[in-house]
């Protein structure tokens, strides 16, 4: 079955960086692309972006450049939501989702705090 | 950019039928999709393309789409059904786009 896995719970001082993993089992990895999403406290799921498992073209959306890389390791079916600068305002957790039209599997979710 | 609406909070008795709805410019023409979360679990897809059920959905769940509004339709709610629920669309211009959530209470 489909089954998108993610890394664990991570602790970041503001300024610090983070590097989360999204593997994906079940289905062939290149046939679908990967998703991230976020939510934070007291708010909605927000789509951050997407990433094209073929060419590993990232799209992002509004109010998710700059800070926020997408990539990639086909060579074991791994996504990754790479944050810079991190501020405690992106303390939250972060979701994987495959597929755009619907996002039709999503991960557990990795919970991201940010404080000093 | 395309946006969608959703009402924060929806009520619903025990047994009876919630609905939730999404609301868009011209949504009937756009494939609507619905995502359960529950707090501290994964998303959850409950109905795509408007009305169509993934496999171990229970037919509770149903869905229209037409001209500026989208429904999610659940029947003989039970307490398991308490949770946030999202409206999705692909636009465009937008790509994914999501609604606010509306938290369903049983």
């Amino acid at each position: 079955q489909v089954q998108l896995v993610q890394s664990g719970p991570e602790l970041r001082k503001p300024g610090a960086s983070v590097k989360i993993s999204c593997t994906a089992s079940g289905y062939t990895f290149s046939s679908q692309t990967i998703n991230w999403m976020r939510r934070v406290p007291g708010q909605g799921l927000e789509w951050m972006g997407w990433i094209n498992i073929n060419d590993a073209k990232a799209t992002y959306a509004q109010g998710f450049t700059g800070r926020f890389v997408f990539s990639l390791d086909t060579s074991v079916n791994t996504a990754y939501l790479h944050i810079t600068g991190l501020k405690t305002d992106d303390s939250g957790v972060y979701y994987c989702a495959r597929g755009l039209n619907p996002a039709d599997f999503w991960g557990q979710g990795t919970l991201i705090t940010v404080s000093s | 950019s395309y946006e969608l609406s959703q009402p924060v909070s929806v009520s619903v008795a025990l047994g009876e039928t919630a609905k939730i709805s999404c609301g868009g410019n011209r949504i009937g023409s756009k494939n609507v999709h619905w995502i359960q979360h529950k707090p501290g679990q994964a998303p959850v897809l409950v109905l795509y393309k408007d009305l169509n059920r993934p496999s171990g959905i229970p037919d509770r769940f149903s869905g229209s789409n037409s001209g500026n509004t989208a429904i999610l339709t659940i029947s003989r709610a039970q307490a398991g059904d308490e949770a946030d629920y999202y409206c999705q669309v692909w636009d465009s211009t937008s790509y994914v786009v999501l609604g606010g959530g509306t938290k369903l209470t049983v």
